[in-house]
């Protein structure tokens, strides 16, 4: 696609409720990446794809936080049993390389509200 | 932890005047990406500058990485009210992992 398409852009969930959020990268795109970011904060890492293989989710916060890309190309980051601390812009990146030596290309974001 | 973090957190100029950022990281790295955010918007890549440069230009952006400090800075000359927006350092951990870690950014308000 033209871009990291996200979504959905805006998720409201009551606690205890499972989300789902969808990337789709730039076509052709070796890695992606998602990161959680705070109001006001830089974006943290959670997790990161070389085509379908998942090399690194140390930045996972719980075993509640899991995400999958199993085709190599769209991914999805799954909150299981929500938590209101789990409110936040969650964001997608990709990049065209694969050795972590290119710039990442962001998407717009989903932005989870737990109430 | 964050590995970059940047000062200062928030910068109020004219516009016209030059903005300058610094970033500061704590490991070695083998580059260091700097990035833009307009109001919570995706973040939009300015310019990348590996561990072997000292200086890169793009267009009125400049950019400078001193190893031995563990330090960079931004450079943005002739700023327009369009430059306002958050800007984050970004480095890659040193190991070629692909663990980018963000700083927590400087706000940057050009006024008019």
């Amino acid at each position: 696609g033209a871009g990291v398409s996200q979504s959905p852009r805006y998720k409201v969930t009551k606690r205890g409720q499972d989300v789902t959020l969808r990337c789709d990268p730039i076509s052709s795109h070796a890695t992606l990446y998602w990161y959680q970011q705070a109001l006001g904060q830089g974006p943290e890492f959670l997790t990161y794809f070389n085509y379908e293989a998942q090399p690194d989710k140390s930045g996972l916060p719980s075993d509640r936080f899991s995400a999958e890309r199993p085709e190599g190309s769209i991914s999805t980051l799954t909150i299981q049993r929500t938590e209101q601390r789990d409110s936040a812009m969650y964001r997608c990146a990709s990049s065209p390389r694969r050795e972590g030596t290119g710039e990442l290309f962001f998407g717009e974001g989903s932005r989870l509200t737990v109430l | 932890s964050q590995q970059g973090e940047e000062d200062p957190q928030a910068l109020s100029i004219q516009e016209g005047e030059n903005a300058t950022m610094n970033c500061s990281y704590k490991t070695s790295i083998n580059n260091l990406q700097w990035y833009r955010q307009n109001s919570g918007r995706g973040l939009v890549h300015l310019i990348l500058i590996r561990s072997n440069e000292r200086e890169k230009h793009s267009g009125r952006l400049r950019v400078t990485l001193d190893t031995s400090k563990k330090s960079s800075s931004l450079l943005i000359t002739a700023s327009r009210a369009a430059d306002t927006a958050s800007y984050f350092c970004a480095t890659d951990a040193g190991n070629y992992g692909q663990n980018f870690v963000f700083g927590p950014g400087t706000r940057l308000s050009v006024l008019p």
